[in-house]
C-alpha cells in the first residue's frame, strides 16, 4: 500500500442499512479527516481525528460516527443510511493538524443510498 | 464559519493564462490552499500560502492578501491536461479545513 486506500470504491445502499466506508494509510499521519463532497458544495468536514484515540465533529457529523482505534485506520460509520447521504466520500490524512501541513486524500467511495 | 468564494466555472485557450479567484471570510487565519481535482478523482495539492504574496511553482503561482481576504491561483501555459476543478481551502484557528466549491476550468485546443 502507498499512500490512502478506501473501500469500497462505490456502493448502492438501501435506506435504513448500516454502512461502514473504509479508509487506511501507511505514512503513519497522525491526523485523519472525513469529508463528503456533493455538487456545487465543495468538500465539507464530516469527522477528523487529531491522533490516534481521539476523535472530533467537523461541520456536518449528524448520521455518521468514526473511531481511530490506531494510527492507520479511521472508518466512517452511517448508522441508518438516508437518500441525503448520497455523495462521494474522501478520507485524508496529513502529518499533523499544524497550519502547514498538507493534507492527503484517498481516491474516494461513491455511495447512492436508495 | 467560513465563508469562501471562487467562480463556478472558467474557459481558456491551450497556451494561455487563467486566473482564478478566491474571497474569503474566515474565523481565525492559519494558511490557504489550493488543490486541482481531475473529473472522478481525488484533489491533489497544488499550492499553500499564510503570508501575503506570490508563491511560485513552475506553470502555476498563487497569491495571498490577507487583509483584503483575497487569494488567486494563476494557471499559465494551459495545457489540455489542466482541465480540471480548482479548490480554494482555508485553515482557520482550530486547524481545520473549509473548501470552496471549486472552479471547473475547460481548456480548449
Amino acid at each position: 500500500i502507498a499512500g490512502i486506500t478506501q473501500a469500497p470504491t462505490s456502493q448502492i445502499l438501501a435506506a435504513g442499512r448500516r454502512m461502514t466506508l473504509r479508509c487506511t494509510q501507511d505514512m503513519r499521519h497522525n491526523a485523519m479527516y472525513w469529508y463528503r463532497q456533493d455538487l456545487g458544495l465543495g468538500l465539507r468536514l464530516i469527522h477528523y481525528s487529531n491522533t490516534a484515540g481521539t476523535t472530533g465533529k467537523g461541520e456536518v457529523p449528524d448520521g455518521y460516527s468514526v473511531s481511530r482505534a490506531n494510527t492507520d485506520d479511521f472508518p466512517l460509520t452511517l448508522a441508518s443510511a438516508v437518500p441525503s447521504q448520497t455523495s462521494v466520500y474522501f478520507c485524508a490524512s496529513s502529518p499533523t493538524q499544524g497550519a502547514g501541513e498538507t493534507q492527503y486524500f484517498g481516491p474516494g467511495t461513491r455511495l447512492l443510498v436508495l | 464559519g467560513q465563508n469562501i468564494d471562487q467562480p463556478t466555472e472558467m474557459t481558456a485557450t491551450e497556451g494561455a493564462i487563467v486566473q482564478i479567484n478566491c474571497t474569503y471570510q474566515t474565523s481565525g487565519f492559519n494558511g490557504l490552499f489550493w488543490y486541482q481535482q481531475h473529473a472522478g478523482e481525488a484533489p491533489t495539492f497544488l499550492s499553500y500560502n499564510v503570508l501575503d504574496g506570490l508563491e511560485e511553482k513552475g506553470r502555476f503561482s498563487s497569491f495571498l492578501s490577507r487583509s483584503k481576504g483575497y487569494s488567486y491561483l494563476l494557471l499559465k501555459e494551459l495545457q489540455m491536461k489542466d482541465s480540471a476543478s480548482y479548490l480554494c481551502a482555508v485553515r482557520d484557528r482550530d486547524y481545520k479545513l473549509s473548501f470552496g466549491a471549486g472552479t471547473t476550468v475547460t481548456v480548449r485546443a
